[in-house]
């Protein structure tokens, strides 16, 4: 089942610019993840923030938790064309063998 | 090199006929996954596996089968009994569950 629930659905902006993307889900969760796919190939993990965490950083992007709302959000600063992917964002609701829990994505193009 | 890899990249297959898509991995993980991917959708669960000679069923089962006879492989058969086969195939290694996961470059599965 889909727990993560990113918005927007597409987001097309200016090389440069910051792109952001949010992500809401259901359940507690012990950490949750983003993902990033580039068109036709596998998903690579891009950041992990646990529960116990509001904010982390790596490189230009950076991860905000808020469990409260039960949301996270996704910061691209000065964004470049080859930012151009979908991104996911995944939960951990802990306890489960069966892992984590993808939501739809976001497709991000960066205009050159 | 440690990584995933999965094969056939692109695979097509006639009604009627069980076709077996490979997923090896040399990272030394015990959990693997399989997911379907289709066009502008998230991840969905087919089946994962904790230890070998152990799997479970995800969301969508129905119609396929697995097979982990070996800590570094992970086949998924999709056979005659699923109804709509055409998709993106992906799958997943991690040491534990929920943890980061890694992923092959994905088989594209078409039914003539």
């Amino acid at each position: 089942s889909q727990q993560g629930e990113e918005d927007p659905q597409a987001l097309s902006i200016q090389e440069g610019e910051n792109a952001t993307m949010n992500c809401s889900y259901k359940t507690s969760i012990n950490n949750l993840q983003w993902y990033r796919q580039n068109s036709g190939r596998g998903l690579v993990h891009l950041i992990l923030i646990r529960s116990n965490e509001r904010e982390k950083h790596s490189g230009r992007l950076r991860v905000t938790l808020d469990t409260s709302k039960k949301s996270s959000s996704l910061l691209i600063t000065a964004s470049r064309a080859a930012d151009t992917a979908s991104y996911f964002c995944a939960t951990d609701a802990g306890g489960g063998a069966d892992g984590l829990t993808f939501g739809k994505g976001t497709h991000l193009i960066i205009q050159p | 090199d440690g990584g995933i890899t999965q094969s056939p990249k692109y695979l097509f297959r006639k009604e009627g006929q069980n076709v077996t898509l490979s997923c090896e991995q040399n990272l030394n993980h015990d959990a693997m996954y399989w997911y379907r991917q289709d066009p502008g959708q998230g991840l969905r669960l087919i089946y994962y596996s904790q230890i070998v000679n152990d799997f479970q069923k995800g969301d969508i089962a129905e119609g396929y089968s697995v097979s982990r006879e070996k800590k570094e492989s992970f086949p998924l058969t999709v056979t005659s009994a699923q109804k709509n086969p055409t998709a993106f195939y992906l799958c997943a290694s991690t040491r534990l569950a929920g943890e980061p996961q890694y992923f092959g470059p994905g088989t594209r599965l078409t039914v003539l």
